[in-house]
């Protein structure tokens, strides 16, 4: 079964600097989606970012880029320049990317970001 | 608007009364999926549904039903809610499997 792990429960950074949040998974497929989304306080889950785990190139959004090291099975995600309002939280989650069975999200336990002014 | 809407948003109930939440997308999207979420413990998926008629278990599928009779809808039944199914409850859909997964705002469940 796959398994995504969050070791640090908590961060804090300050406005405008740049902070990256670790992710790393267990799987032995070699076809996958990797992704990450933000839970602001109102509880919305939001896609930040996501990876094709076929894709070598990391995938980037504006402030926010992944360092997907497939060997390696992590998957971090950095947010330049950080504002108030990524004050959120984080969570990575994998997805097979095969068709048939029990295919689905699996969430890590999430870690929560504070931005300080 | 693309959206997918959960009612009731916030719910508090008994234990043993039957309730159900609705969740409803208007992207035509073939995927839908139950998640919980609680402290500590991330999301984790409770039923899916690949398609009408199509339903499958998750993870944590204890205590829920789902149907899935029309391809926009697809509620959530607790038949005897019990204290340990308090959590809050996203429902998802997505046009593949693989494509990104749009999440309704959330119900919060309060069973006493």
């Amino acid at each position: 079964a796959q398994t995504v792990t969050q070791s640090q429960p908590e961060m804090s950074v300050q406005e405008a600097e740049t902070v990256t949040l670790s992710c790393t998974y267990d799987t032995s497929e070699s076809n996958y989606y990797l992704f990450w989304y933000k839970q602001p306080p109102s509880r919305q889950m939001i896609l930040v970012i996501r990876q094709e785990a076929y894709k070598q190139q990391n995938a980037t959004e504006n402030r926010f880029s992944v360092n997907f090291q497939k060997a390696a099975k992590s998957f971090s995600l950095k947010i330049s320049d950080s504002q108030l309002g990524d004050t959120a939280m984080y969570f990575c989650a994998f997805m097979n990317g095969g068709k048939g069975g029990s295919e689905k999200l699996v969430f890590g336990k999430g870690m929560k970001l504070t931005v300080n002014p | 608007e693309a959206q997918v809407t959960q009612n009731p948003r916030y719910l508090i109930t008994v234990t043993g009364k039957k309730l159900t939440v609705t969740c409803s997308q208007n992207m035509n999207h073939e995927y839908m999926s139950w998640y919980r979420q609680d402290p500590g413990l991330g999301l984790r998926q409770i039923y899916y549904s690949m398609n009408v008629e199509v339903t499958d278990k998750g993870d944590v599928p204890e205590g829920y039903k789902v149907s899935r009779k029309e391809k926009r809808n697809f509620p959530l039944i607790l038949e005897s809610p019990s204290p340990n199914q308090t959590s809050l409850y996203f429902c998802a859909s997505g046009r593949e499997m693989n494509n990104e997964q749009f999440f309704g705002p959330g119900t919060r469940l309060t069973v006493l």
